[in-house]
C-alpha cells in the first residue's frame, strides 16, 4: 500500500510554544520524494520542502525543521516558537514515480492553531 | 516568470450545470495535473496530462468527469451536470519534463472552489 498518514487531526499551541507535526508514510519503492506544504486560510498551497528518499540529513530553514528517518518512514515537521501567522493547514504528500511522472499521495492533513 | 494559473478562483453552479476550470501551467512546464480537495479532507489526484495527451487518469471519476490539455491554450477540467458532492477545491500543478530538468516538484496554483447549489 502507498499512503501517508497524519495522525494529528487538529494541534492548537500558544505562541511561541514549538511544535511538531507528524507524518508517516508507506511504499515499497526505493526512490521517493516527501514534500510539506501549507495552506493558509486563503486556500492556496504553499511549497515549504522537498525531501528524496536517498537523503536523510535533517533540514533546517529559519524557524522550520525538518526531521527524515527511513527506519520508521517518517518525515517530521517542528515549528519552532510559532507565530499567530503559522496557523494554516499543513500537508504531507509522497511523490511516487509512475506513468512517466511523479504521482502526489496527500495526508489528510493537520490543522495548527497558534494562539496570541 | 508567473506561477500557474487558475480560474475562475470562485465557481457556483445550480444542480445539472456544467463546470469549466482552466488552468494555465507554469511557463516551460508540458505536465499538468489535477487534484480534488473536498473539504476537511487532503488533496486527491484524479489526472495527469501533457500537451493533447491524457496519461493517468486513474483517480478521474468515471461518469461525468472530462480534462484537456490542448496544443494551444490551458488546460481544462469539466464537469458535467454537477452535484452538490462535487463542491470542492480543485487544484492544478504544473511540472517541467522530468528528463530535462531531473525534478518532480510540482507547482500548484491558487485552486479553484466550486460551489454546487
Amino acid at each position: 500500500a502507498q499512503k501517508v498518514t497524519q495522525a494529528q487531526t487538529e494541534i492548537s499551541v500558544v505562541e511561541k510554544e514549538d511544535v511538531t507535526l507528524d507524518c508517516v508514510y508507506e511504499t515499497r519503492d526505493t526512490t521517493y520524494y516527501l514534500f510539506w506544504y501549507k495552506q493558509p486560510p486563503s486556500g492556496e498551497l504553499v511549497f515549504l520542502i522537498r525531501r528524496n528518499s536517498f537523503d536523510e540529513q535533517n533540514e533546517i530553514s529559519g524557524r522550520y525543521s525538518w526531521n527524515f528517518q527511513k527506519s520508521t518512514s517518517s518525515f517530521n515537521f517542528t515549528i519552532t516558537a510559532s507565530q499567530v501567522v503559522d496557523s494554516a493547514v499543513y500537508f504531507c504528500a509522497l511523490s511516487l514515480y509512475g506513468s512517466g511522472t511523479y504521482k502526489y499521495i496527500f495526508g489528510t492533513g493537520t490543522r495548527l492553531k497558534v494562539l496570541a | 516568470n508567473a506561477g500557474v494559473m487558475q480560474n475562475p478562483r470562485h465557481l457556483v453552479r445550480r444542480r445539472g450545470q456544467e463546470a469549466r476550470l482552466r488552468c494555465s501551467p507554469m511557463k516551460g512546464h508540458s505536465h499538468v495535473y489535477w487534484y480534488r480537495q473536498l473539504p476537511e479532507e487532503g488533496l486527491k489526484f484524479m489526472v495527469y496530462l501533457q500537451k493533447e495527451n491524457i496519461i493517468d487518469e486513474s483517480g478521474m471519476p468515471k461518469e461525468r468527469f472530462s480534462a484537456e490539455f490542448p496544443k494551444e491554450g490551458p488546460s481544462i477540467l469539466r464537469i458535467q451536470q454537477v452535484v452538490r458532492g462535487d463542491s470542492a477545491a480543485y487544484f492544478c500543478a504544473s511540472s517541467p519534463p522530468i528528463l530535462l530538468w531531473g525534478t518532480d516538484t510540482q507547482y500548484f496554483g491558487p485552486g479553484t472552489r466550486l460551489t454546487v447549489l
